[in-house]
């Protein structure tokens, strides 16, 4: 069976602190794909970044980066000097080998206030 | 226009209507799919069409009917829904290349919010 959890259901911040989005899985498959996507207001979810399990790197893609860790089964989220426009839901998903359904967690409610 | 189109946006229906979703993709994929997400529960994938053919059918009820036309373009049709179907439904694209694990990532449309009375 596959499982993302995302525990924080909603996150507030201020503009420009820096904030962090936990996921954490759990897959019986020896090679996956972890995802993020956001999802804004407008309904459309939006991939942001897709991982292999043979690679731990960790990724930056301007004020976004991400931290895979397979001892722990995590792949966590950081904003930089969050903003407005990041507020969103965003959601951590897993695909496993030979599968096409990705499967979500529940999402966390982003809120940057200015 | 491109990316994942999908219309209505917004659709308030009785449980003895009939009406259809459409979904257009512009991105040129060969592999569509329908999700499901409720207030209260994580993303569900309901159905999968890779080339026009029904690969995945995630045990959804038969109220629920999809149509892949050709590569570009997806329906599900809706039929004596119930209140519990009320929900946003999401369609994605994606291509894939033979083996699963080297597909694209999903591409997403806004979605069409269904209310069910």
């Amino acid at each position: 069976a596959q499982k993302v959890t995302q525990a924080q259901t909603e996150i507030s911040v201020v503009e420009k602190e820096d904030v962090t989005l936990d996921c954490v899985y759990e897959t019986r498959d020896t090679t996956y794909y972890l995802f993020w996507y956001k999802q804004p207001p407008s309904g459309e979810l939006v991939f942001l970044i897709r991982r292999n399990s043979f690679d731990e790197q960790n990724e930056i893609s301007g004020r976004y980066s991400w931290n895979f860790q397979k001892s722990t089964s995590s792949f966590n989220f950081t904003i930089t000097a969050s903003q407005v426009v990041d507020s969103a839901v965003y959601f951590c998903a897993l695909q496993g080998t030979g599968r096409r359904a990705l499967t979500f967690g529940s999402g966390t409610r982003l809120q940057v206030q200015p | 226009e491109t990316g994942v189109t999908q219309t209505p946006r917004h659709l308030v229906m009785g449980m003895t209507n009939k009406k259809s979703l459409k979904c257009e993709q512009h991105l040129g994929h060969n592999a569509m799919y329908w999700y499901k997400q409720s207030a209260k529960k994580p993303l569900e994938l309901m159905f999968v069409y890779s080339l026009e053919e029904r690969v995945e059918n995630n045990s959804v009820p038969s109220r629920f009917s999809p149509e892949c036309p050709n590569s570009s373009h997806l329906f599900l049709h809706l039929h004596t829904l119930q209140p519990e179907d009320s929900a946003l439904y999401l369609c994605a694209s994606s291509q894939e290349f033979g083996a699963v694990m080297y597909n694209s990532p999903l591409h997403f449309g806004n979605g069409t919010r269904l209310t069910v009375t």
